[in-house]
């Protein structure tokens, strides 16, 4: 069965320190993988995907993001966070292989960047 | 260029009313999903269309929901009747090609009081 995990319900990091969202995932094929962010009282917005090609990928706002295919991960990072990344992230994942169209949420990770 | 358009934004009523939530896909996008966000749940999607056609309906909770796709441009997902346990935010998103990220609108929050 599909499965997105994010293990940290809450990250906290200071303004100007690298961030890391984590992010694994569980398909049986090979997957689409997709990272949102989340503002209060807004939809998910698009940030960054791994479709093929290049493990990292570099997405909005600065984010960037390494796809693992040994360890089946998928962690958002920031060399440096801004107090207005303060948000709600979540992971996605769609397996390809037995693509039914939709995509698998994990449960979100709520990012406090402390001024 | 306009995202995905929902409406109402907020919507409060008694229980046992009926709702109906409203969504326009981006122009030229032929999928369409429907989600409901909880503090409890997360994010849970309810049903997708592709190309106007139910796909999966797997998530709408019970028969008091239901969702149609009339036409490219409009979609509707109606609770009658509406219960408390109904109450969070809904979401539409649409897609273009099948390798592109879901578009989300704005969201509905409804409570059933």
């Amino acid at each position: 069965a599909q499965s997105v995990a994010q293990p940290e319900d809450q990250v906290n990091v200071a303004e100007g320190n690298p961030l890391t969202v984590k992010c694994t995932y569980s398909v049986s094929g090979n997957p689409y993988l997709f990272w949102y962010v989340q503002y209060p009282n807004r939809g998910l917005q698009f940030l960054l995907k791994y479709i093929t090609g290049d493990n990292l990928v570099k997405g909005s706002y600065g984010f960037e993001a390494e796809f693992n295919k040994s360890q089946t991960s998928f962690h958002l990072k920031k060399p440096s966070a801004l107090v207005s990344d303060s948000a709600l992230y979540f992971c996605a994942v769609r397996d390809i292989r037995t693509d039914t169209g939709k995509l698998i949420f994990g449960q979100g990770t709520t990012l406090q960047v402390k001024p | 260029d306009a995202g995905v358009i929902q409406s109402p934004r907020h919507e409060v009523t008694e229980m046992g009313q009926e709702v109906t939530l409203r969504c326009k896909p981006i122009s030229g996008h032929n999928s369409l999903f429907w989600y409901r966000q909880t503090m409890m749940r997360g994010l849970e999607l309810l049903i997708y269309f592709n190309n106007n056609v139910p796909i999966d309906d797997s998530g709408m909770p019970e028969d008091r929901f239901s969702a149609k796709m009339p036409n490219a441009s409009f979609s509707t997902l109606k609770i009658q009747p509406s219960e408390p346990r109904d109450s969070a935010v809904y979401f539409c998103a649409s897609r273009g090609q099948a390798n592109q990220p879901q578009h989300f609108g704005d969201g509905t929050r409804l409570s059933i009081l």
